[in-house]
Order: structure tokens, then sequence, then C-alpha cells
């Protein structure tokens, strides 16, 4: 399989716990980016990178959230001190550089 | 405002026939890019469709037709001889500065929940 792919595929932890997202991108694409949907609504854009250079964050991205692509690779997304207001599908997806987005199948945090 | 307005939450279709699913925007970028996107209950995104605000043709892919109508500023989705496997959510999705080196970011609707019957 040569897609976008996200683990773990689901989260559960509880309130005030850390939480680690992983996203492996399609190996040749250098633009890498991270999204959250919540129920009901559309993705909205938390942050991007191109190569391991992250080149754009969202307001929503407050300082409990930090991304990082060391090497322009995979990309981690941390949540620290979760808050039931980040229960939320995160979508990770990568592209060549303006081409279109292609999406992994998200991770799913709930927390408790 | 809204920068991305999808106005049907739901729609139903008979199989075998086409369906327009609505999308609207806003922008005062002159260089913008249109995107539909389809998201199954599995929950992945899947690319269906893009549209320049430069070009002149209307997108084509397969069964897929953007009816763009860039003075109305709207971008509708045509599904032609629906089929089962086309019941999914679908998003409408701009990235605005294409020209301009700040295309990166896509800005989504709230989607259209598609249902197609027998």
């Amino acid at each position: 399989d040569t897609g976008v792919s996200q683990n773990p595929r689901h989260k559960i932890t509880k309130r005030g716990q850390n939480v680690t997202f992983r996203c492996d991108p399609i190996s040749e694409h250098n633009r890498l980016y991270w999204y959250r949907q919540t129920l009901g609504q559309g993705p909205e854009f938390l942050t991007y990178f191109q190569n391991e250079a992250q080149l754009e964050k969202s307001r929503l991205l407050s300082d409990r959230f930090s991304a990082e692509r060391p090497k322009g690779s995979f990309s981690t997304l941390e949540i620290q001190r979760t808050e039931q207001g980040d229960s939320a599908m995160y979508l990770c997806a990568s592209s060549f550089r303006s081409d279109e987005q292609y999406f992994g199948p998200g991770t799913r945090l709930t927390v408790t | 405002a809204q920068k991305i307005t999808q106005t049907q939450p739901g729609m139903f279709v008979q199989e075998k026939e086409a369906v327009t699913l609505d999308c609207t925007y806003d922008t005062s970028d002159q260089s913008y890019g249109l995107f539909w996107y389809k998201q199954p209950s599995s929950g992945e995104m899947i690319f269906l469709i893009y549209q320049g605000s430069y070009d002149e043709q209307n997108a084509t892919e397969g069964r897929y037709s953007l009816n763009f109508q860039k003075a109305r500023k709207s971008a509708n989705l045509v599904i032609s001889a629906s089929q089962l496997g086309d019941s999914a959510m679908y998003f409408c999705a701009m990235r605005e500065g294409e020209l301009t080196g700040g295309g990166n970011k896509l800005t989504f609707g709230t989607g259209t929940q598609l249902k197609v019957e027998l």
C-alpha cells in the first residue's frame, strides 16, 4: 500500500494525558498537512510542512499542540494535557508540491 | 463569512440517475482552486476532481464533472449514472492563492451526505 498511513487509528485517553499521532506520507510527496475534523463538520486546517520546515500554523493550533517532521519524512502531532474538546478525527494529507492532497485514514481521538 | 457553503445536508438519488451537489464559495483572490472530496463511512477523504479558477473548461473525471460558474461563485459536482458505492459524504473545498505561492491549505464546507437508492 503506497498511500498515506496514520497510526494509531483510534486513541482513547483521559483528560490531562499527552497523546502523539504519527503520519507517514506518500514517499515522493514533499508537503504534509494536518487537519482536524469534528462531527458534522468538514476538516479544518491545523498546520503544514514543506519538507522538514513547518511553514504555516492555524490559530486552532494552541500551545498544547506541537507538530514535527524530522528529516522531511514522517510527521508526528502531539497534544499535551488533552481536553475533552480535543476529541476529533485528526487527518493527515500529503502532496507533491501544490498538486492535490491525498489523505490518510485518520486517527480518531476520544478524550474521556 | 463562510468561505465554502454547501446548503444540502442530505441528498437522495436513484441508482443510475445523475445528481448535482451544490457548492458556493467566497474569495477575493484572483487565483484559487476548487476541489471535491468523497468521505465514505470508513473516514478516508478521497480526492475526486479539481478546477482551477483560470481553467476555461469545466473539469471532468470519469463519472464526475464540475459545473464551474465563476460569476456566480459556484462549483457544483455532478455525478452521472449513480452507483450504490457513491453513497458517502461529499465535501467541497477551496485553496486560495493558487498562482502566488500561497496555495496550501484547503478550506472545506460542511458536506453533503449522499444516499443512492435502488
